[in-house]
């Protein structure tokens, strides 16, 4: 079975430019989760997807962020414009179904994102 | 609002050694508490998953305990080997609403030769 994908893995860019990054959930997993790890922190959720609906994200800076997963099945993450502090791993985490206590969150590999 | 602290920080060990993590988290009403782990570069894995009405669960070398009340839990590693070097996270996942998970910020384990 295939894990979750992410790509880029690294990403540099400059402070004000724009950035998207994408993951291919678990084949089947009706959840799809994005977290954003600061060097040294846990990961924080920044949204979560139940199919193509949004659950949570209420801790999604959205003056600059956003996300989507149209089809319910790939999502995308961007950063319009990015600042320095928005440097971390951004991680892409899928589970089968949201309301299980055994649903376990598989996670990607990550993204690196290097704000100059 | 949910906080999660792991002790230590950091630990080294020289091989064979038995150790412990702990973990701590301020509001007892969870669903459930997983243990990751998460090597460079790399995502999490996750290890161990224990229920809130679970005292225990184990897989092979590692034995994680859950109380609740206390907002406790342990992560037992026994005869520690080099390949456990990684930070090892706890997460909570709270009651009803999402599945958001609250992770703390991480043991980093070296395992010694």
């Amino acid at each position: 079975e295939a894990g979750v994908a992410q790509s880029p893995r690294y990403k540099i860019i400059e402070k004000r430019q724009s950035v998207a990054f994408w993951c291919n959930p678990i084949s089947g997993h009706a959840t799809l989760y994005w977290y954003q790890q600061i060097l040294g922190q846990g990961p924080k959720l920044l949204i979560q997807f139940q199919n193509n609906g949004v659950v949570d994200d209420s801790q999604l800076p959205k003056d600059r962020f956003s996300a989507e997963r149209l089809k319910g099945v790939d999502s995308t993450l961007k950063i319009q414009p990015a600042k320095l502090e928005d440097s971390a791993v951004y991680l892409c985490a899928s589970s089968l179904i949201s309301g299980l206590g055994t649903d376990t969150q598989y996670f990607g590999p990550g993204t690196r994102l290097t704000v100059l | 609002k949910q906080e999660v602290t792991q002790i230590p920080a950091a630990l080294s060990v020289p091989e064979g050694e038995n150790l412990v993590l702990n973990c701590s988290f301020t509001d007892s009403a969870i669903y459930n508490l997983q243990w990751f782990r998460q090597d460079p570069g790399k995502g999490l894995t996750s290890l161990l998953l224990i229920q809130s009405s679970q005292r225990e669960q184990t897989s092979g070398r590692l034995n994680a305990s859950l109380d609740k009340s206390s907002g406790r839990s342990t992560l037992y590693i026994a005869a520690s080997q080099p390949g456990d070097s990684a930070t090892y996270l706890c997460a909570v996942k709270k009651q009803g609403g999402s599945e958001k998970l609250v992770f703390g910020k991480g043991t980093k384990l070296t395992v010694n030769p």
